[in-house]
Order: structure tokens, then sequence, then C-alpha cells
């Protein structure tokens, strides 16, 4: 069981380019979830996806931020334009209940 | 809309002491109730889930407790080692029916030899 697959782990970039954030959710997982922590705020939910369909986007920052869920096995998290304010651990996670979230060792974005 | 407060200072205790860390709520009380361990550069992992339904939780070490009339949710080791130092984490689901948890920013324990 390889868990939750995400990439890069580590991203450093320009204030303005686009970033793009990858995961592979366990096989079988019906729910697809994107977090970002910071020590200030902690962690947050950004959105979340039941069989392939966004159900609750309303932690999504702004505009600049964008998600989609092609497939079962496969999400993306898009920047555009990234900010400096968005550095931060980004953490995918998936569920098959309501119950236990297994999350992936997460995405460290640097925005200089 | 609903606030998680965990202590936000480090708990530093002696092995072999019980631990005891506290999550507390302010609005609605949750169906299920969560704990988490983070440990450094890594992402949460799933602890025990507790109902609101249920008083006390145990597994192996870990006992969880769920006070609905405190908002309060207790998370206790016993017995620490230094290899249960981590942060730890609470999470409250946002509603009925719903996947969505509401995480509290975590408390940091450490267990000195």
């Amino acid at each position: 069981d390889a868990g939750v697959i995400q990439s890069p782990r580590h991203e450093v970039t320009e204030m303005g380019q686009e970033v793009t954030l990858r995961c592979k959710p366990i096989s079988g997982h019906n729910s697809l979830f994107w977090y970002r922590q910071t020590m200030m705020r902690g962690l947050e939910l950004l959105i979340y996806f039941n069989n392939n369909v966004p159900i609750d986007d309303s932690g999504m920052p702004e505009d600049r931020f964008s998600a989609k869920m092609p497939n079962a096995s496969f999400s993306t998290l898009k920047i555009q334009p990234s900010e400096p304010r968005d550095s931060a651990v980004y953490f995918c996670a998936s569920s098959s209940s309501t119950d236990t979230q297994y999350f992936g060792p997460g995405t460290r974005l640097t925005v200089l | 809309s609903q606030k998680i407060e965990q202590n936000s200072e480090a708990l530093n205790i002696q092995e072999g002491k019980t631990a005891t860390l506290t999550c507390n709520y302010t609005n609605y009380s949750p169906a299920y109730l969560q704990w988490y361990r983070q440990d450094p550069g890594r992402g949460p992992v799933f602890l025990l889930l507790i109902r609101e339904n249920e008083k006390e939780k145990r597994k192996e070490r870990l006992k969880v407790t769920f006070d609905t009339t405190l908002k309060q949710s207790l998370f206790h080791i016993t017995a620490s080692q230094p290899a249960d130092s981590a942060t730890y984490l609470c999470a409250l689901d946002a509603g009925s029916g719903t996947y969505k948890y509401i995480f509290g920013t975590g408390t940091r324990l450490k267990v000195l030899a």
C-alpha cells in the first residue's frame, strides 16, 4: 500500500509564476481533500471532492487557486499567479468514509 | 463558525508519566471528534475517533474522552515514551453527513527521557 502520493515534495518559485501540486489518493478511496498548513493558521481545508466532484470549496482563498480531479486516481491544485503569502505546506488526504483521513507527505511551497 | 482551541504551548513531561492534552470547541457539538499525530516534515496520522454518544475510547496506551457539556475532549497517553514526542491535533466534523473536518492548531508534546 503506497499511501497518498504527492509531488513535488518541495517547490520554490518566484512570485507571479504558476504552481501545480499533484496528488494520487489511495486506491478505492472516494473522497479527496486539499489542506494548507502554516504556523499561524494551522491546518486549513481548502477543498474536498467526493466521487471526483468538488463538494465544498469554501476554503479556497481566492480565484488564484483552483483544483481539479479528472479521475479517481489524480487531483491537482493550481495557484496562478503565486504570491509570497501562499508559502505553506500543502497536504492532500483521502478517505473512504466519514472516519479516517489518510494524509500524504505534503508539498512544501516557497514563493519568493 | 466552529472554533477549536488547543494549548499552543508545548507540553513537556517525564518519561513514564501520563500526558493529557486538551481540545476545546466553542460552537455546536460535533458528531465525530478525531485525534491525529503529526511528526515534523510529515502529514498527520489518524489515532482515534470518538462519537458524540461515546464518553470514552481507548486504544493501547491512548485514551480519549468527550464531554459535550463542557465542549471538551481530553487525550491521554499513559506510560509516555520519548517516541510519543510529536504534535497532536484534534479535528471536529463540520456538520452531520459531511466528510469535512476542522482541525485545531495542535499541541506539541515532548517526553523527556
